[in-house]
């Protein structure tokens, strides 16, 4: 099994632009989650998904917007890149809501410049 | 609201010596707890979690947390630390909504030098 895979790895944007980071899990994961990495301020949530067809906030959802695909795959949208949005990006997912363990893609680190 | 603080964000320690690395949690109800790791350049791996059974918890690699209500603290520890301890460590603990949302701490970067 790959686990959680996102894509892509890298990648730099200008000012302004969009883009898309996508995130799929292949253990039949009922949640998925989307976080941010600062330099210490530890793991923030964005955004995440109870199951599949529902979406909502984390703790800082501003400037981001997110589509749960299907079961699989749980999609990150900067629709304006700013600079504040560098960061490293991890998707995560678990069994069911209330199982709390959750499993870590290897993350994608955006540099807006 | 839950809160997770650790205390120190860098902790260098010698090979071979005891690793301590201190979490304090705030919930209104007991809550679950997880310490994970991250490696350079990679993702978040579980270490161990605090689920209510028992309270002294082990976990992967020879690390071990103790959970103590009555100082609200799950601090992570290994009596013999290895070149290859050398990461990020991170502390969370659930919301207990029904989301599964973690709440992490700062994390503590942990040195061990030779």
């Amino acid at each position: 099994n790959a686990g959680v895979t996102q894509t892509p790895k890298f990648q730099v944007l200008k000012t302004g632009q969009s883009m898309t980071l996508q995130c799929a899990q292949d253990m039949n994961h009922n949640s998925m989650y989307w976080y941010r990495q600062d330099p210490g301020m530890g793991l923030r949530l964005i955004y995440y998904s109870a199951s599949e067809g529902t979406t909502d906030k984390g703790e800082v959802p501003n400037g981001y917007n997110v589509s749960r695909l299907n079961k699989r795959e749980f999609s990150l949208r900067l629709e304006s890149a700013a600079p504040s949005q560098t960061s490293v990006y991890f998707c995560a997912s678990s069994v069911r809501a209330l199982s709390y363990e959750q499993y870590f893609g290897p993350g994608t680190r955006l540099t807006v410049t | 609201a839950q809160s997770v603080t650790q205390l120190g964000s860098h902790v260098s320690v010698s090979e071979g010596a005891l690793v301590l690395l201190r979490c304090n949690y705030s919930s209104s109800v007991p809550p679950y707890l997880f310490w994970y790791v991250q490696y350079p350049n990679q993702g978040l791996q579980l270490l161990l979690k605090y689920t209510s059974a028992a309270t002294l918890v082990k976990g992967i690699n020879g690390f071990e947390a103790e959970f103590k209500k009555s100082e609200t603290s799950f601090h992570l520890t290994k009596p013999s630390a290895h070149m290859s301890d050398a990461a990020e460590y991170f502390c969370a603990v659930s919301d207990l909504s029904n989301t599964g949302k973690l709440i992490f701490g700062q994390g503590t970067t942990l040195q061990v030098k030779p």
